[in-house]
């Protein structure tokens, strides 16, 4: 089963509200998650390391502000799109690690679709 | 040259048949190398995970990893209709965390029957 969940799976909204993510590790304790993005035909991008405890780390190019990430504990982070509009549109993959190290498997969320009509 | 390229097909095959999957990379410090399959609209799940270079098999899948070619390979034998879906590879160095993970475009595989 699942290590990572996520939710909601699809969600539609409307231009210029927020929509909070969630991406939960089942088994296990995650310092560090990740989030990423994926338009139809292309590669996973990521977007920000959520770290527990402290603010997130984003990537080049992913407005921190219109991205906000909490991570409150150790099983749990959150992507809030705010503001959403429709290029927002898209879908949105967490993953987590149970460990730090260079070698530990890497489990993903089953991914969250979101239209912004 | 991107860091990492990935024929994204589609890839079409009759039932039964051997799939060849590969990727080709340009960062010789990658030394861990996964293949996830994703089905339509859901998340990537880890098929096969293998460290540097050699073989690595488990059921109908192998990985194979040729460093100094830069060049990984997944194999499905006896390939099914529920094996269609898009196959993604992703590397990382060694000491790497997971936010260095590179993935490729994916290769859209269709199995008929």
């Amino acid at each position: 089963g699942a290590v990572v969940s996520q939710h909601p799976s699809r969600v539609i909204c409307k231009s210029g509200t927020s929509v909070k993510i969630e991406c939960r590790s089942l088994d296990f304790q995650a310092t560090t998650m990740f989030w990423y993005r994926q338009f139809p035909k292309q590669s996973l991008m990521l977007m920000a390391t959520s770290n527990e405890g402290s603010k997130a780390t984003y990537e080049q190019g992913v407005e921190k502000d219109k991205f906000l990430i909490n991570h409150a504990s150790l099983t749990l982070s959150t992507l809030t799109v705010t503001s959403a509009h429709p290029e927002d549109s898209s879908f949105y993959i967490c993953s987590a690690s149970p460990g730090t190290g260079g070698g530990n498997t890497i489990y993903f969320g089953e991914g969250s679709w979101l239209t912004v009509v | 040259q991107k860091e990492v390229e990935q024929d994204p097909g589609p890839l079409s095959v009759p039932e039964g048949a051997i799939v060849s999957l590969n990727c080709t990379y340009s960062n010789s410090a990658f030394q861990y190398f996964m293949w996830y399959r994703q089905y339509s609209r859901k998340g990537p799940e880890l098929l096969m995970y293998t460290y540097s270079s050699g073989n690595k098999e488990d059921g109908r899948f192998t990985a194979q990893v040729d460093k100094s070619s830069k060049y990984i390979s997944l194999f499905i034998r006896d390939s099914q209709p529920s094996d269609s879906a898009t196959y993604l590879c992703a590397m990382k160095p060694y000491g790497g965390s997971q936010g260095n993970l590179i993935f490729g475009k994916g290769t859209k595989l269709s199995v008929k029957p």
